[in-house]
């Protein structure tokens, strides 16, 4: 069974850093794309950075591009989000997510149960 | 960037059939994704490749995919659908690679 646990979220202050952890088990993780997406309070789904399985590629959205940053190390399973300078628009609950990649698309087809990041003074 | 557009809420009587609409410019052109999400959870793949069941998904649940909208059909509704539901598509000719809709709350009467 694919399973994502995130971890690492809690309450920051403005300006602020965390890093968010995610452990995949149940499958394979060094052949398999991963994201980040989070969700603001009574807000939709928001993408916000993808690594490929080699670390060669990596994207961020706009909204935390140069304050974040996204790794993993295949060899203990984990995915991380260095986050920087965290500012109010940042809470939200944080999940990671497996990337099935085709030659034409991507999908989310597992996602832990997520971690909340408030930022608060 | 690319936009993806959806009606904000659907409701619809037990028993009965739910259309969820997404819209995008050429969207046929593209793979679209449907998520569902239940208060409190994480979001679940219910449609991937337009129109494809996840392995656990029932048959209830059907997608389609031309011109320029998408379209999740939920037939034969249940309570337990009771949930937001997001459209994606990928879109690798920007740096905003993972697109989602605005969300469709649907609503079981």
């Amino acid at each position: 069974e694919v399973q994502l646990v995130e971890s690492g979220g809690g309450l920051v202050q403005p300006g602020g850093s965390l890093r968010l952890s995610c452990a995949a088990s149940g499958f394979t993780f060094g052949s398999f794309n991963m994201n980040w997406v989070r969700q603001a309070p009574g807000t939709g789904l928001e993408w916000i950075s993808y690594i490929s399985v080699s670390s060669s590629s990596i994207y961020y959205a706009d909204s935390v591009k140069g304050r974040f940053t996204i790794s993993r190390d295949n060899a203990e399973h984990s995915l991380y989000l260095q986050m920087n300078n965290l500012r109010a628009e940042d809470t939200a609950v944080y999940y990671c997510a497996r990337a099935e990649c085709s030659g034409t698309s991507c999908v989310s087809d597992s996602w832990g149960q997520g971690t909340l990041v408030t930022v608060s003074s | 960037s690319y936009v993806l557009t959806q009606s904000p809420s659907v409701s619809v009587a037990p028993g009965k059939t739910a259309s969820i609409t997404c819209g995008g410019n050429n969207i046929g052109s593209k793979s679209v994704h449907w998520y569902q999400q239940k208060p409190g959870q994480a979001p679940v793949l219910v449609i991937h490749y337009d129109s494809v069941r996840p392995s656990g998904i029932p048959e209830r649940f059907s997608g389609s995919n031309s011109g320029n909208t998408a379209t999740l059909t939920i037939s034969r509704v249940e309570a337990g659908d009771e949930a937001d539901y997001y459209c994606q598509v990928w879109d690798s000719s920007s740096d905003r690679l993972y697109v989602f809709g605005t969300g469709t709350k649907v609503t079981v009467l």
